[in-house]
């Protein structure tokens, strides 16, 4: 059974840090991109970063672009995303998921982040 | 920048079939493949519809995808309408090997 557990999430001062992390397991992580995407409350999903299977290839979204670190560490079957000068904005359920291509796109159950005074 | 457009609601009746449209701003939607999430109230999205019309493991043969190249649409099908349908559902594409979500949809079955 494929599982993403993500953790890390909390409460944070803006202009704080935080890193989040997503233990893959039940299916061969080394073999597929990742992605963090977030939900604001009340809002839409929102895509935020995503790593291809080897760190080769890296993407940001323009809101987070300069401020947001994405890594994996295949040997640990895990992702993570540093997050730095967190904003109000940024306060949202992050959640990790593994792209295809071939199979569905799975998703973690989300962490919680808060960023405020 | 690419973008995905959905209707905002939808309501339909048990046991009717009902269609959630999501339409791309430029370019061919064809181009790249379009995936279906549903979001329950209070939980992670999970994948409905993947690679345009694959149905994962699980998900009742109720939902299909499709697309549509001379609207420049995805669709969402879903038959046979159930209360525990209602929820909200996503479209998801890419640009240039980035996610690009539609705004969500709610889904209302009374």
């Amino acid at each position: 059974e494929v599982q993403l557990v993500e953790s890390g999430g909390g409460l944070v001062k803006p202009g704080g840090s935080l890193r989040l992390s997503c233990a893959a397991s039940g299916f061969t992580f080394s073999s597929y991109s990742m992605n963090w995407v977030r939900q604001a409350p009340g809002k839409g999903l929102e895509w935020v970063s995503s790593i291809s299977s080897s760190s080769s290839y890296i993407y940001y979204a323009d809101s987070v672009k300069g401020r947001f670190t994405i890594s994996r560490d295949n040997a640990k079957n895990s992702l993570y995303l540093q997050m730095n000068s967190l904003r109000a904005e940024d306060t949202a359920v992050y959640y990790c998921a593994r792209d295809g291509p071939g199979i569905a796109v799975a998703w973690g159950q989300g962490t919680l982040v808060t960023v405020s005074s | 920048n690419f973008m995905l457009t959905q209707p905002h609601s939808v309501s339909e009746s048990p046991g009717k079939t009902v269609t959630i449209s999501c339409t791309g701003s430029s370019g061919s939607i064809a181009s790249n493949y379009v995936q279906w999430y549903q979001q329950r109230p209070g939980s992670a999205p999970t994948t409905v519809i993947y690679e345009d019309n694959q149905r994962p493991s699980g998900v009742p043969d109720r939902f299909s995808g499709s697309i549509d190249s001379s609207s420049n649409s995805a669709s969402l099908t879903i038959s046979g309408l159930k209360t525990e349908d209602e929820a909200d559902y996503y479209c998801q594409s890419y640009d240039s090997s980035i996610w690009v979500f539609g705004g969500g949809t709610k889904l209302t079955v009374l």
